[in-house]
């Protein structure tokens, strides 16, 4: 099983219709990360969280909602989806900043296309 | 604000050696760190630079100059299995997040 789990893999939407996405670790890091990626964009930060209690937003957070229901989840939601929120969507973990790396653990991705 | 730049493609021969830059402008910088994607994968880690200088693993090497805001990847023996889109990116805010380059497509060809 993967370490970090997103769920669903694809989706399909209509605009305005609210969406969830989930993201699941057994890694057992406190931080965690949503990303969005498009193409020649690389990816941007929309929010993360350093533990249950904590929500920081990031580069691109309007029109997102983030929920740290556990140490282990992670969720996005998007409230009124609007077509150019059509991305390939990625959740990571990892170590406290005292652990000296670089290291971003991702999930395998969220394909989601609003119509 | 921060910004990271990177060429948008690069193409090389199987064997061949090739360099990616990444150049950097960041408020608390903390560290460089460099990510492979292969088409509808997931990234994965590569290399991390925290201080100046060259860190080998493999094929693979990563170089920091902190005091020019610049950094590159090197890959040596290229092999088909390496084309893929390469990113630098910045651990910034004192370690706080994590802001990627637009990414670098490597095409290795025969």
């Amino acid at each position: 099983d993967a370490d970090v789990t997103q769920t669903p893999r694809n989706r399909i939407t209509k605009t305005g219709k609210r969406i969830m996405l989930e993201c699941s670790q057994t890694k057992g890091h406190d931080r965690m990360y949503w990303y969005r990626q498009d193409p020649g964009l690389g990816l941007r930060l929309i929010y993360y969280s350093f533990d249950v209690k904590d929500i920081n937003k990031g580069e691109i957070s309007d029109g997102y909602s983030v929920s740290r229901q556990a140490q282990a989840k992670f969720s996005l939601s998007l409230e009124s989806a609007i077509p150019n929120q059509t991305a390939l969507y990625f959740c990571a973990t990892s170590d406290p900043s005292w652990v000296n790396t670089g290291e971003l653990f991702f999930g395998e991705g969220s394909r989601l296309t609003v119509l | 604000g921060q910004s990271l730049e990177q060429p948008s493609e690069v193409t090389a021969v199987e064997g061949a050696i090739v360099q990616i830059n990444c150049t950097y402008q960041t408020s608390g910088f903390y560290g460089l760190s460099w990510y492979q994607q292969h088409d509808g994968g997931a990234p994965t880690f590569l290399s991390y630079n925290g201080l100046d200088g060259l860190e080998e693993t493999g094929r693979f090497s990563s170089f920091l100059s902190r005091s020019d805001s610049y950094g590159y990847l090197l890959l040596q023996e290229l092999q088909m299995k390496d084309s893929a889109s390469y990113f630098c990116a910045v651990r910034e805010n004192y370690g706080q997040n994590f802001v990627f380059g637009p990414g670098t497509r490597l095409s290795v060809l025969p």
